[in-house]
């Protein structure tokens, strides 16, 4: 089952922030962040794994909560290269396959 | 740089031919997958690989098929291809279980 991503879309200005929510209604063992822009693949942001961690890199950060089967990934000072579709992927313990959710549209403006 | 290689990046066929669309990864990667792509839909998986010559279905395997006869090339079969199997095709590998995916480009088939 495909886990439930929101907002669909969000429009920000250079510089505002946003917070991408992805749910699932399995226990997760782990929960990947992609981001597509149009016309090309999507591209690896960040993973987390089972733990309740958290993780960050430049002004994108993500967390895991285990216990809710929820993800968040947090987009600080948003730039206009932010823009594009976020995907959230989630994996099984034991499994192998990865399942995304429908994706979240994301426009950044000057 | 690692690579996920689609041999084709745009293809047009006909209603009931067979498509091929072949996948290529140099990274050593022992997990392969298909997704499509449709608005609104996000990835959806068709079929996915752990191994060599192993495979299994994913989410809506039906009218596909696949096949891995060598752990670099995972490649996917519609047997009779129909108009509702227009999509973009994603191919994806991946070195284990819990580690980061590589796509490719995509393949736009489009089915008239």
């Amino acid at each position: 089952q495909q886990p439930v991503q929101s907002p669909q879309a969000v429009i920000l200005r250079e510089g505002e922030d946003a917070v991408i929510n992805c749910s699932s209604s399995k226990a997760l063992y782990s929960v990947h962040w992609y981001r597509q822009k149009h016309g090309e693949a999507p591209v690896f942001l960040m993973i987390l794994l089972k733990g309740g961690e958290q993780k960050g890199h430049d002004k994108i950060s993500a967390s895991f909560n285990e216990k809710k089967q929820q993800s968040s990934l947090y987009l600080t000072a948003s730039q206009l290269s932010y823009s594009g579709t976020y995907f959230c992927g989630t994996g099984r313990t034991g499994g192998f396959k990865t399942i995304f959710g429908a994706g979240t549209r994301l426009f950044v403006k000057a | 740089d690692v690579k996920v290689t689609q041999s084709s990046r745009y293809l047009v066929k006909r209603t009931g031919e067979k498509v091929f669309l072949e996948c290529v990864q140099d990274m050593d990667h022992e997990n392969m997958f298909w997704y499509r792509q449709d608005p609104g839909l996000g990835l959806r998986l068709i079929y996915f690989s752990y191994d060599v010559k192993m495979k299994e279905k994913g989410d809506i395997p039906e009218g596909y098929s696949v096949s891995r006869e060598k752990k670099e090339r995972f490649s996917l079969i519609l047997e009779s291809a129909s108009t509702n199997q227009t999509s973009m095709y994603l191919c994806a590998s991946s070195l284990g279980t819990g580690r980061s995916y590589t796509f490719g480009s995509g393949t736009r088939l489009t089915v008239v």
